[in-house]
């Protein structure tokens, strides 16, 4: 079965400091999706970033980065320069074709809180 | 703009009682689903569906249900309200086209509280 972890519950950073937030994945399937997802302290769910097992390319949109590793089953997310509007709790999440008979359900970590104080 | 809301936003309600929660998304997506959020769970599963007339269940069904009767809406009731339900409960969207997996658009959130 699909599985994800995210090992930090909590880390908390003095602004501009980079940090990365871990994510390790367990599946079975040759294709399958990863997903982060954002939540800010108002509670909204924010989509950052979608990857497919095929581009272990890393991406970076601004301050974000994502490095995917499939050698190690792990997709993780580094904000460089950290910013106090980066405090949030943040999710990784896996989709693949063993999802109940279709691609398209997400299983979520159980998501890292970080801070960043100023 | 086309968007995905939930209503109410905050309920408080009674043991017992039943309650609707509603999803409404005006993206003309096939594909919505049912989440719940609790403190050392992450989201998960709690029903779905791909289309008109279509409903699934998900990872935590029990003592829920769904249904589909238009594209716009997937309402979750709670047929008897238990204190094991306080959560906060997310409904997402995704286009359904069958091309393969899609991102999912989430709404901003009910949160419930069983007394």
């Amino acid at each position: 079965a699909q599985k994800v972890t995210q090992a930090q519950t909590e880390i908390s950073v003095v602004e501009k400091e980079d940090v990365t937030l871990d994510c390790v994945y367990e599946t079975r399937d040759t294709t399958y999706y990863l997903f982060w997802y954002k939540q800010p302290p108002s509670g909204e769910l924010v989509f950052l970033i979608r990857r497919n097992s095929f581009d272990e390319q890393n991406e970076i949109s601004g301050r974000y980065s994502w490095n995917f590793q499939k050698s190690t089953s792990s997709f993780n997310f580094t904000i460089t320069a950290s910013q106090v509007v980066d405090s949030a709790v943040y999710f990784c999440a896996l989709s693949d074709s063993n999802s109940g008979g279709s691609n398209y359900k997400l299983t979520f970590g159980k998501g890292t809180l970080l801070t960043v104080n100023p | 703009d086309a968007e995905i809301t939930q209503s109410p936003r905050h309920k408080i309600t009674e043991t017992g009682r039943q309650v609707t929660l509603a999803c409404h998304q005006t993206w003309n997506h096939n594909n919505m689903f049912w989440y719940r959020q609790d403190l050392g769970h992450g989201l998960r599963l709690i029903h779905y569906s791909y289309g008109v007339q279509d409903t699934n269940k998900g990872e935590v069904s029990d003592g829920y249900s769904v249904s589909r009767s238009n594209t716009e809406d997937l309402p979750l009731t709670l047929e008897s309200a238990a204190s094991s339900q306080t959560s906060v409960y997310f409904c997402a969207s995704s286009p359904g086209t069958r091309a393969g997996v899609e991102t999912q658009y989430f709404g901003p959130g009910t949160r419930l509280l069983v007394l």
